[in-house]
């Protein structure tokens, strides 16, 4: 079993709509969890970041942890096409040194 | 500049070459990575360098060699390589090690 499981897509939706993004997981070890997104011949940027359980939000994106659950959540509001990128879920346990284990990644395409 | 910059953006080389992969970091950042990203694969941690020193690598063939000789360089040395490790190369860094990484464009290698 993979640590980290992430359907791989490929997702398309039209524009504006909502985008459900999900991670499940394994180790009950981790704590701080992270959503990249990649462009095509690009390297991943930081979207969002939270530790533990919770919710996070920032302007279109929101981020949920249930650590009862091991699953992980990113959701986007209003898509644009702009939004269209793979998008790679990662964590880590505290103290590894920063062994980030990612998911698969989630390819999405926003149509106008 | 700022951010991580990594170079070459693109490398062919054949099973006899030598080559190395540079990245730089302008954040600050007290700890680097090195990670692989296959098609169709999640990202591979290779090598870890916080504070200068290595303090993971996990299982990575001797074909590969990293250095760091400060906290902003991060170099990966290649030699006798195989076709199979073509893929996208990742630097990344990191400030407080479990809040996520940093990373660069990429390197995109090509062993032929």
């Amino acid at each position: 079993q993979k640590e980290v499981e992430q359907d791989p897509g490929p997702l398309s939706v039209p524009e504006g709509a909502i985008v459900s993004l999900n991670c499940t997981y394994s180790n009950s070890a981790f704590q701080y969890f992270m959503w990249y997104r990649q462009y095509s011949r690009k390297g991943p940027e930081l979207l969002m970041y939270t530790y533990s359980s919770g919710n996070k939000e920032d302007g279109r994106f929101t981020a949920q942890v249930d650590k009862s659950s091991k699953y992980i959540s990113l959701f986007i509001r209003d898509s644009q096409p702009s939004d269209s990128a793979t998008y790679l879920c990662a964590m880590s346990v505290v103290n590894q040194g920063g062994k980030l284990i990612f998911g698969q990644g989630t390819e999405l395409s926003v149509k106008p | 500049e700022t951010g991580v910059t990594q170079t070459p953006r693109h490398l062919v080389m054949g099973m006899t070459n030598k080559k190395s992969l540079k990245c730089e970091q302008h954040l600050g950042h007290n700890a680097m990575y090195w990670y692989k990203q296959s098609a169709k694969k999640p990202l591979e941690l290779m090598f870890v360098y916080s504070l200068e020193e290595r303090v993971e690598n996990n299982s990575v063939p001797s074909r590969f060699s990293p250095e760091c000789p400060n906290s902003s360089h991060l170099f990966l040395h290649l030699h006798t390589l195989q076709p199979e490790d073509s893929a996208l190369y990742l630097c990344a860094s990191s400030q407080e090690s479990d809040r996520g990484a940093f990373f660069g464009q990429g390197t995109r290698l090509t062993v032929v």
